[in-house]
């Protein structure tokens, strides 16, 4: 069965220091999106991504955050400056379609350590 | 803001025993998921609920739906040890050409054998 896949499974950085979260969704998905789930909080929402631009992004997703789809397969999340409270587990996401009741395929995440 | 409660928070039950984890919440949702998530994996769809006292079966277990869209329960019969896992309820709004869920924080299932 297609699946979602993230690279890195685990980084480390520095505070300061931009990283870039790498996701490949299924091929015939039109809609991505990003979460991420802060240890022993919520799965949050951050952005969804359809047409190479953002439909919805949450009050998380502030400026150091951006989104791209830099070619047909590859879906990625830069954090610009990274700070302490960026430290989560950040899960990538796909969907067909992009009414609620078209399911969403979660990757296993990428464990950002910010130090 | 949009929440979801979900009790309990943690639960250990015996391998057989029937148990129900609830889903709560103020706001009225167009659809309800429940997922499942195992350590250092992301969440998996087990079901989506639309209509409002839908019920829904998987196997051993039971998803219900709310009359008013607002709640939700997961009732498992004749647990085994491999339904360990976090359940996760999530509220799903339609928004402009996508939906956002709003997850809840889970709840922590272990069957003992």
């Amino acid at each position: 069965e297609p699946e979602v896949t993230q690279t890195p499974s685990h980084q480390v950085t520095q505070m300061g220091q931009e990283v870039i979260l790498r996701c490949v969704p299924i091929s015939n998905h039109l809609y991505f999106y990003w979460y991420r789930q802060i240890l022993g909080q919520k799965v949050e929402f951050l952005v969804s991504f359809y047409n190479n631009e953002i439909s919805e992004k949450s009050e998380i997703f502030d400026d150091q955050f951006s989104v791209e789809r830099p070619d047909g397969s590859n879906f990625t999340l830069k954090i610009r400056s990274t700070k302490l409270e960026d430290s989560a587990m950040y899960f990538c996401a796909s969907s067909v379609r992009g009414d609620h009741n078209s399911p969403l395929h979660f990757g296993n995440g990428t464990r950002l350590t910010v130090t | 803001t949009q929440l979801l409660e979900q009790s309990p928070q943690f639960l250990s039950i015996q391998e057989g025993e029937n148990l129900t984890v609830y889903c709560n919440s103020s706001s009225v949702f167009s659809s309800l998921q429940w997922y499942r998530q195992e350590p250092g994996e992301g969440p998996v769809l087990l079901v989506t609920v639309v209509t409002g006292g839908e019920v829904k079966k998987l196997k051993r277990l039971t998803f219900q739906f709310g009359d008013a869209r607002k709640d939700s329960s997961l009732h498992i019969t004749a647990a085994q040890p491999g339904d360990t896992g976090l359940y996760l309820c999530a509220g799903a709004d339609s928004g402009a050409g996508s939906y956002q869920l709003t997850f809840g924080k889970g709840t922590k299932l272990s069957v003992i054998p």
